[in-house]
């Protein structure tokens, strides 16, 4: 069956330091992946599209990478601050097509003073 | 640009009362959108993607009838829950494409709390 698998556990980091998410699926033959930034009793918000044929993406602070091989995205987010902290979901086009979205469970980051 | 906007944020009704949510693009066109549930601690799950000027297409599992969607314009699609009862209180979020943004990106609605007592 389709996965697409967030460590669950919250990730806890020094403000300064750098932030690496990791996105794992199974099963999917993604054309691209996406990553959202979601606050506590907010919608989601784009953060970064990677297709398959691009390997890293930068803007900002954020850089994704995305090995089809590894069927692994990760997300890094460099000079971390507090205002960073938020749930991030990785997400994959459905097998149907129709640019439906399928989320992962998303991480909680929090970046600590 | 591509603001996505929903109403009302926070609705708390009667069990078996119906309750309709508006999802609104207020600088763009969206011919699709896409209306999610999130229960808490869980991520988002689509609940169906409606089209303006036809039906509805709804993902296994969701019934159509109770969950309503009416995409009237171009610019809004609705969501009705009917005969609510507690287990359908969630997050509701809703979604548009944006087109001259690239086909693929999704932006989202602030979300609607509903409580049903």
């Amino acid at each position: 069956s389709q996965k697409i698998e967030q460590n669950s556990e919250a990730l806890n980091i020094q403000e300064g330091k750098t932030a690496t998410l990791t996105c794992n699926y199974t099963n999917y033959s993604p054309a691209y992946l996406q990553w959202y930034r979601q606050d506590p009793g907010r919608g989601p918000v784009f953060l970064l599209l990677i297709r398959e044929n691009e390997k890293e993406k930068r803007k900002e602070r954020l850089k994704v990478t995305f090995d089809t091989t590894l069927k692994q995205s990760l997300f890094h987010i460099t000079a971390s601050q507090p205002a960073d902290s938020a749930t991030y979901l990785c997400a994959l086009e459905s097998t149907g097509g129709g640019n439906k979205l399928t989320f992962g469970t998303g991480t909680q980051l929090k970046v600590e003073l | 640009g591509a603001v996505v906007s929903q109403h009302p944020s926070r609705v708390i009704c009667k069990s078996g009362t119906s309750v309709k949510i508006e999802c609104r693009s207020l600088d763009f066109q969206a011919t699709t959108m896409f209306w999610y549930r999130q229960f808490p601690k869980q991520s988002l799950m689509l609940m169906a993607t409606s089209n303006e000027g036809s039906k509805a297409t709804y993902e296994q599992g969701v019934e159509k009838d109770k969950f309503l969607i009416n995409h009237a314009s171009l610019t809004l699609s609705t969501l009705t829950v009917t005969s609510a009862h507690p287990e359908d209180s969630s997050f509701y979020i809703c979604s548009a494409k944006s087109p001259p943004r690239g086909q693929e990106t999704q932006y989202f609605g602030p979300g609607t709390r509903l409580l049903v007592l």
